[in-house]
């Protein structure tokens, strides 16, 4: 039990479909992020959710819609997406933005065709 | 900017052997710095950090890590790799509300 929970593990979608990542988190954390692990890539981070304010969106299309209703819950919306967006889609949370310290979850994988 | 690079991409070793992994930061004063390890099918977990309180950083799982301001690096080392090591190593550090993580170093262990 990592304390950050990800669902679902695995996600196989068409590019006109639409679905949505989960992550929650029983750490009592203030912020939340997304991360995307492409192969031969560094991590990406996607978003940022502090107090369930978003501080951070580095440029990410927007076929990617985050949403964050409480500071446990965080959800990553998808359509239209691309082959080229298959990847691993990681959740973490932290105490603190500025602590660096991260709690990850163990991801999702999504695969589009 | 702050960035970080991992110098190998890959790295083996056999069973009982030292691990050394290489990092090199990149910044204008002495940054708070991380090395997160990520085993197969799993999220990212932390495995020491440096914030400048000591020089030597000692981990989980035995690892540790030398703050050397002089060469700008932040190498992880073991003394006797076990097979449960094996797995994809990050040097990571913090910028604004980001972490920069570096590329990542692929460690081996062979029996």
């Amino acid at each position: 039990e990592t304390g950050v929970t990800q669902t679902p593990r695995h996600l196989v979608m068409g590019m006109t479909n639409k679905k949505s990542l989960k992550c929650e988190q029983h750490l009592g954390h203030n912020a939340m992020y997304w991360y995307k692990q492409s192969a031969k890539k560094p991590l990406e981070l996607m978003f940022v959710y502090s107090l369930e304010e978003r501080v951070e969106n580095n440029s990410v299309p927007s076929r990617f819609s985050p949403e964050c209703p409480n500071s446990s819950h965080l959800f990553l919306h998808l359509h239209t997406l691309q082959p080229e967006d298959s990847a691993l889609y990681l959740c973490a949370s932290s105490q603190d933005p500025s602590s660096g310290e991260l709690f990850f979850g163990e991801g999702s994988r999504l695969t589009v065709l | 900017a702050q960035s970080v690079t991992q110098l190998d991409s890959h790295v083996s070793v056999s069973e009982g052997t030292p691990v050394l992994l290489r990092c090199n930061y990149s910044s204008s004063y002495s940054p708070s710095l991380f090395w997160y390890v990520q085993h197969p099918n799993k999220g990212l977990q932390l495995l020491l950090k440096y914030t400048s309180a000591a020089t030597l950083v000692k981990g989980i799982n035995g690892f540790e890590a030398e703050f050397k301001k002089s060469e700008t690096s932040f190498h992880l080392t073991k003394p006797s790799a076990h097979m449960s090591d094996a797995a994809e190593y990050f040097c990571v550090v913090p910028e604004n509300n980001d972490m920069r993580f570096g590329a990542g170093t692929r460690l081996t262990v062979k029996p």
